[in-house]
Formats: C-alpha cells, sequence, structure tokens
C-alpha cells in the first residue's frame, strides 16, 4: 500500500465550477500536509500548508485536513482556466522531516 | 522566480557521457535536495543535504553522483546513465530538514533525456 494514494485524474471543470481534490495517507504520524501546484513543464509551487487537523483558507483555495480519516483535501472555488495544472499533496511527520508527495492529480478547467 | 535556479533547463546526453546538472539557492536555506520526476508516478527524492553534509540517499544507483560544496549549491554528476533514467530533475531547498515539517521550495527543474 502506498503511503500516499492521489487520483491522478485528468480532473475536467467548466469555469467557475467547485473543485475538489483529495488524498489519503496510511501514516498517522503524519502532521503537516502541503499543497503544490504545478504548471506544465515548470517545478512545483507551494500552495497551502497546513498543520495538524482543522481547515485553511487562503482567497479562492482551502485546504481541508481530517486526520481522524487520514483524508485531507484542496478546494478551489469559482475555478478559472489558470488553475489548469497539476496538483500535488506532500506531507511529512515531524521525526523525519522526509515529504512524501501523492501522484498528483491533472486538473483542466475549460473556458 | 522561486529562488532555486537549475541549469541546464533541459539537456540530452547518450548513455556514455558524462554531464552534470547545477543548482543555486538563493534563499539563504541550509537544506537541499534533489528528486525525480517521471511520467505517473510520485516525486522521487534522491538526496539531501543538511548543512552541506548528505544526510539521505535513499539508494540512488551510484551513476548518480551528488556533489554539495556548500549550502547555496548543489550538483547532480551523471555518468553512463540508461534510458530509464530520463525524466525531470528538481532541485529544492529548505530552511532545514526535520523538526517542523520545512517548507520545500523547488526550482524549474531539468528535463534530462537519455539517448
Amino acid at each position: 500500500q502506498k503511503e500516499v494514494e492521489q487520483d491522478p485524474g485528468p480532473l475536467s471543470v467548466p469555469e467557475g465550477a467547485i473543485v475538489s481534490l483529495n488524498c489519503t495517507y496510511s501514516n498517522s504520524a503524519f502532521q503537516y500536509f502541503m499543497w503544490y501546484r504545478q504548471y506544465s513543464r515548470k517545478g512545483p509551487e507551494l500552495l497551502m500548508y497546513t498543520y495538524s487537523s482543522g481547515n485553511k483558507e487562503d482567497g479562492r483555495f482551502t485546504a481541508q485536513v481530517d486526520k481522524s480519516s487520514k483524508y485531507i483535501s484542496l478546494f478551489i472555488r469559482d475555478s478559472q482556466p489558470s488553475d489548469s495544472a497539476t496538483y500535488l499533496c506532500a506531507m511529512t511527520s515531524s521525526n523525519t522531516g522526509k515529504l512524501i508527495f501523492g501522484q498528483g492529480t491533472t486538473l483542466q478547467v475549460k473556458p | 522566480e522561486t529562488g532555486v535556479t537549475q541549469t541546464p533547463r533541459h539537456l540530452v546526453m547518450g548513455m556514455t557521457n558524462k554531464k552534470s546538472l547545477k543548482c543555486e539557492q538563493h534563499l539563504g536555506h541550509n537544506a537541499m535536495y534533489w528528486y525525480k520526476q517521471s511520467a505517473k508516478k510520485p516525486l522521487e527524492l534522491m538526496f539531501v543535504y543538511n548543512f552541506k553534509e548528505q544526510t539521505e540517499n535513499n539508494s540512488v544507483p551510484s551513476r548518480f553522483s551528488p556533489e554539495c560544496p556548500n549550502s547555496s549549491h548543489l550538483f547532480l554528476h551523471l555518468h553512463t546513465l540508461q534510458p530509464e533514467d530520463s525524466a525531470l530533475y528538481l532541485c529544492a531547498s529548505s530552511q532545514g530538514f526535520g523538526d517542523s515539517g520545512n517548507t520545500i521550495y523547488f526550482g524549474e527543474g531539468s528535463w534530462l533525456t537519455v539517448v
């Protein structure tokens, strides 16, 4: 079983839709959770960072962590064509500091 | 501009060639990383350097040889590679390694094709 599972997609939505991206994980020691966005032929850029359980909002983006279910989500409101990218979840425990990445979900927002 | 610069951006090399990838970070970070990104696979951590000392080698074949002369520069020396080594190689840095889940910043990557 992979430590982090993420549906690779592709996910295609119309402009303005609410997008939900998700990851599940198996290691209960994970405490730090991140979402990276990666445009085609570019390096990943940090989008959201959360510690432990709860929600964090930044503009149109909301990151949600449910440690009891070992499930994290990224919501994008009013999605735009410029949001078309691959979204990578990543997580780590405080012990190792090693980031474990999901496979990434490819999102396409159609005008 | 992420503060992590990688060169070259694209590299094509034969299986008998020797080449190097270079990474420089301008963020004052102490930890630097090499990751490999292949199609349809998660990012794979290859090497970690913390304060110039290698702290992680994720069972990477010896045809990949890292070098970290100081906290701002990281190299990946490549020799006798195989076609399956073709991938995007990402350099990254963070303030520290371990402890409080230090945020990692990535470069744009070096696209490597082995022919």
